[in-house]
């Protein structure tokens, strides 16, 4: 079945220096790619819409410079964490539709800045 | 906007019993209902949906929730908890008009024991 591959599952880096997440749908191609943030023990949170081809739509409150996302291809979205501080730290999962409306979810990455 | 709420937050069972979660959402229009699991450790797994019909949706694992259009809620059940219930669980809501982006209630951890 469809597949959602996300690449690192971890990465510790030094603060201010800057991070990427890959995003992969493996097997079918998707338009639109949501991210989440996730703190320990809390729910998942919307960090923004990553659209194919277009400038990615983010939430109030995420900084876009600081989360650089590039959706360059129909199966590749990608996540930049710049200067990232150790507040960044979180569970970052991203997520795509596919047919019939069906989310999957990546893995999940699990940054740590220190 | 779209919002979710679980009202329970922490829930303990003991083994056996019967199991019912709160979600009620907010939303004016036309809307897709989700319940995730997250066991620990583990990324999040769907356990079922609700885009249309039939109210009552039967899930993974035994999981069943009902729809109530009138009171806005999607309330999770499972008749009879095993030890391997313990997780984290999650109701989401989506909608076309925000782009199928998922806005997750706070999760309500549930402890089963023997």
């Amino acid at each position: 079945g469809a597949v959602v591959s996300q690449h690192p599952s971890r990465v510790i880096c030094k603060s201010g220096t800057s991070v990427k997440i890959e995003c992969r749908s493996l097997d079918f191609q998707a338009t639109t790619m949501f991210w989440y943030r996730q703190f320990p023990k809390q729910s998942l949170m919307l960090m923004a819409t990553s659209n194919e081809g277009s400038k990615a739509t983010y939430e109030q409150g995420v900084e876009k410079d600081k989360f650089l996302i590039n959706h360059a291809s129909l199966t590749l979205s990608t996540l930049t964490v710049t200067s990232a501080h150790p507040e960044d730290s979180s569970f970052y999962i991203c997520s795509a539709t596919g047919l019939g409306n069906t989310i999957y979810f990546g893995e999940g990455s699990w940054l740590t800045v220190v | 906007a779209q919002s979710v709420s679980q009202h329970n937050h922490h829930v303990i069972l003991s083994e056996a019993a019967s199991l019912e979660l709160g979600c009620n959402y907010s939303y004016g229009g036309t809307v897709n209902l989700f319940w995730y699991v997250q066991y620990p450790g583990q990324h999040l797994q769907l356990l079922l949906k609700y885009f249309s019909g039939d109210p009552l949706v039967k899930g993974i694992k035994g999981f069943e929730a009902e729809f109530i259009k009138s009171k806005f809620s999607f309330n999770l059940r499972k008749p009879s908890v095993q030890w391997s219930d313990t997780a984290e669980y999650f109701c989401a809501v989506n909608a076309r008009d925000s782009g199928y982006a998922l806005n997750f209630g706070k999760g309500t951890s549930l402890l089963v024991t023997p």
